[in-house]
């Protein structure tokens, strides 16, 4: 059983729809990260929160908006979103963000399948 | 800028024998991290080994190791005795060392196919 939880597991949404991607950690973890994970291409990192406020943003369009309310929890919410969108979403926690050194890995969540229509 | 190169987009081996993966990467710092995360159907990705470029020792999990070498920057994943549970992408990565995780560089993965 994973540490980290995503929900739903696949979504399927309209262009002009709203919806949310939601992900929980059991781990005690304080940062948390939104990867998108697309055919034949790296992993792309689109958010960090640490200790619940967000510390990086790597030029992720304003349709997807993260939410992180407490350590455990964070959120994707998605709108007008386009169908190059369709992807894989994970989402990932760590003890601390790595500063430190390497000791600091991701534990990802099973990931929701996006598909933009 | 680092660069993680996966050459190999797909692999297969048969059951009980040995693969390796292939990685190169491309950095200009000294201290570093590398690592091999895997993710089976199950989508989940699981760091499989871990290597802080610093040691000379090559790191060891059970049945899988790597083969580091730092002044070619190849970092491979050799898998003995491969198992069906064995079957999954595989995704090498590298971050700087005492750098953030939100500095971690993936390549674009090997599939493997593990044949009974």
């Amino acid at each position: 059983e994973t540490g980290v939880t995503q929900t739903p597991r696949h979504l399927v949404m309209g262009m002009t729809n709203k919806k949310s991607l939601k992900c929980e950690q059991h781990l005690g973890h304080n940062a948390m990260y939104w990867y998108k994970q697309s055919a034949k291409k790296p992993l792309e990192l689109m958010f960090v929160y640490s200790l619940e406020e967000r510390v990086e943003n790597n030029s992720v369009p304003s349709r997807f908006s993260p939410e992180c309310p407490n350590s455990s929890h964070l959120f994707l919410h998605l709108h007008t979103l386009q169908p190059e969108d369709s992807a894989l979403y994970l989402c990932a926690s760590s003890r601390g963000t790595g500063e430190y050194g390497g000791n600091s890995p991701l534990h990802f969540g099973n990931g929701t399948r996006l598909t933009v229509t | 800028a680092q660069t993680v190169t996966q050459s190999q987009p797909e692999m297969s081996v048969q059951e009980a024998e040995t693969v390796t993966l292939s990685c190169t990467y491309d950095t200009s710092e000294s201290d570093y991290y590398l690592f091999w995360y895997k993710q089976p159907p199950s989508r989940q990705m699981i760091l499989v080994i871990r290597q802080e470029a610093y040691k000379q020792q090559n790191a060891t999990e059970n049945r899988f190791s790597v083969n580091f070498q730092k002044a070619a920057k190849s970092f491979s994943l050799k898998i003995s005795d491969s198992q069906l549970g064995d079957a999954a992408m595989y995704f090498c990565a590298s971050k700087v060392g005492g750098g953030s995780n939100y500095k971690l560089t993936f390549g674009k993965g090997t599939l493997l196919t593990v044949n009974p």
